[in-house]
């Protein structure tokens, strides 16, 4: 059965403050792994997708990386308004998405 | 800009009610999707749809239905609805693979 498993579950930050939000997964054959951001009360926004080991894409202060097993989503110097929900979700056969509980990120001033 | 947009922000049911949540997306997107997410659990697929009047059933499809009657639409419904189908429920669209989410509708089923 694919799996998706995000940690760590809640990650506080003090602003300035640089860390990694990891996503492991066991699946029967990749196609593509996707990072969105949720605000409260809100739907996912799309950030990134990767398809393949050695991957990495950037967006801001945000860069994501893959490996065979995993994907880390790298947070530098993070700001109060980097505050969300980051979920991990991958794709194997079809159009289907399979999505981790995410991890939930507060940045302090 | 995608753009999918959702009936209801926030909804208030009882228990035994027929639902309709409703779903369109402006892009022609192909594929639809229905989502509900719960704290702790992550979204889960309900249902989902390649084409018009095509469905295909998710995860987690007891007690709910679908209908796709024309490309921009995706309907959820719940049938009776129960006090465990509380939650968040999530519309999503996409052309290849990344899919585009909609802003969401809590429902709370008393």
């Amino acid at each position: 059965e694919d799996q998706v498993t995000q940690s760590p579950e809640a990650l506080r930050l003090q602003e300035g403050e640089s860390s990694s939000l990891n996503c492991s997964y066991t699946v029967s054959g990749l196609r593509g792994l996707f990072w969105y951001r949720q605000d409260p009360g809100k739907g996912p926004e799309f950030l990134f997708t990767l398809y393949s080991a050695g991957e990495e894409k950037e967006k801001e202060r945000l860069k994501a990386t893959l490996t065979k097993k995993e994907s880390f989503l790298h947070i530098t110097a993070p700001k109060p308004e980097d505050s969300a929900t980051y979920l991990c979700a991958v794709q194997t056969g079809g159009n289907k998405l399979v999505f981790g509980a995410g991890t939930i990120l507060r940045v302090k001033s | 800009d995608v753009k999918v947009t959702q009936s209801s922000r926030y909804l208030v049911k009882r228990t035994g009610e027929k639902v309709f949540l409703e779903c369109v997306q402006d892009m022609d997107h192909e594929n639809m999707f229905w989502y509900r997410q719960d704290p702790g659990l992550g979204l889960r697929l309900i249902y989902f749809s390649y084409d018009v009047k095509m469905k295909e059933k998710g995860d987690i499809p007891e007690g709910y239905s679908v209908s796709r009657e024309k490309k921009e639409r995706f309907s959820l419904i719940l049938e009776s609805a129960s006090t465990n189908q509380t939650s968040m429920y999530l519309c999503a669209s996409s052309l290849l693979w990344e899919q585009f989410f909609g802003p969401g509708t809590r429902l709370t089923v008393l």
